[in-house]
């Protein structure tokens, strides 16, 4: 089985910074067939189910603010905020849609510092 | 628009059984690949199962044998039969669409429904 470790578990963030998270898998994620990495990042707020920012590890999602970037290929990936913004404010899981069992990582609670 | 309501949570006795079940508008439920994902409260998400447009189904270890995913295509619904219930099956249980054009991310959310474990 796939799993999905994330760091920091916790970070703050200064309004207007930029805030970076990772995600590593226990395993390539990476479809050699399509070059495509079967990875996505989530961003959930207190009280409401996650929301999809990016697929493919990189694409991502309609109407996502393009402060919201993904990168890497792999095992290796990494979520970036660049100018964190207060209603940015929330729980971030990287998540491998790659094979079964599906799996999270722990999640990165972003705060404002 | 697509709407996930999941409804059926309560509170439950361990080694009791329920059926959480979830109605899908504006998506078919038999052509998409459906999940269930739950939430411990205050923990991260975990991923419980899933059924395929083709009718498998995969499950986590932690429940397989537990659970049961299904669907009735008549009336557009994803079922989650749990038996055997446990204090650590608490949570919170999300019904979600995973998207084949995005490779299987989760594009789809319902609002959750709460399951509680205790005697």
């Amino acid at each position: 089985d796939i799993v999905m470790t994330q760091s920091p578990d916790s970070l703050a963030v200064s309004l207007g910074e930029r805030a970076t998270i990772n995600c590593r898998s226990s395993q390539s994620v990476l479809y050699s067939s399509n070059n495509k990495n079967y990875l996505a990042w989530y961003q959930q707020k207190p009280g409401q189910p996650p929301k999809l920012l990016i697929y493919w590890a990189s694409t991502r999602e309609s109407g996502v603010p393009d402060r919201f970037s993904g990168s890497g290929s792999g095992t290796d990936f990494t979520l970036t905020i660049s100018s964190l913004q207060a209603e940015d404010v929330a729980v971030y899981y990287c998540h491998q849609y790659y094979n079964t069992p599906r799996a999270f990582g722990q999640g990165t609670k972003v705060e404002i510092k | 628009e697509v709407q996930l309501v999941e409804t059926g949570g309560g509170l439950i006795q361990p080694g009791g059984s329920l059926r959480l079940s979830c109605t899908a508008s504006g998506l078919t439920v038999s052509t998409n690949y459906m999940s269930w994902v739950r939430q411990a409260p205050g923990k991260g998400l975990d991923w419980v199962s899933v059924i395929y447009s083709t009718g498998s189904t995969h499950y986590a270890e932690s429940v397989k044998g537990r659970f049961t995913i299904s669907r009735d295509n008549s009336k557009n619904t994803l079922y989650l039969q749990m038996n055997s219930l446990r204090a650590e099956d608490t949570a919170v249980y999300y019904c979600a669409r995973e998207c084949e054009p995005f490779g299987l991310a989760i594009d789809y959310w319902g609002q959750g429904t709460l399951v509680t474990v205790s005697s």
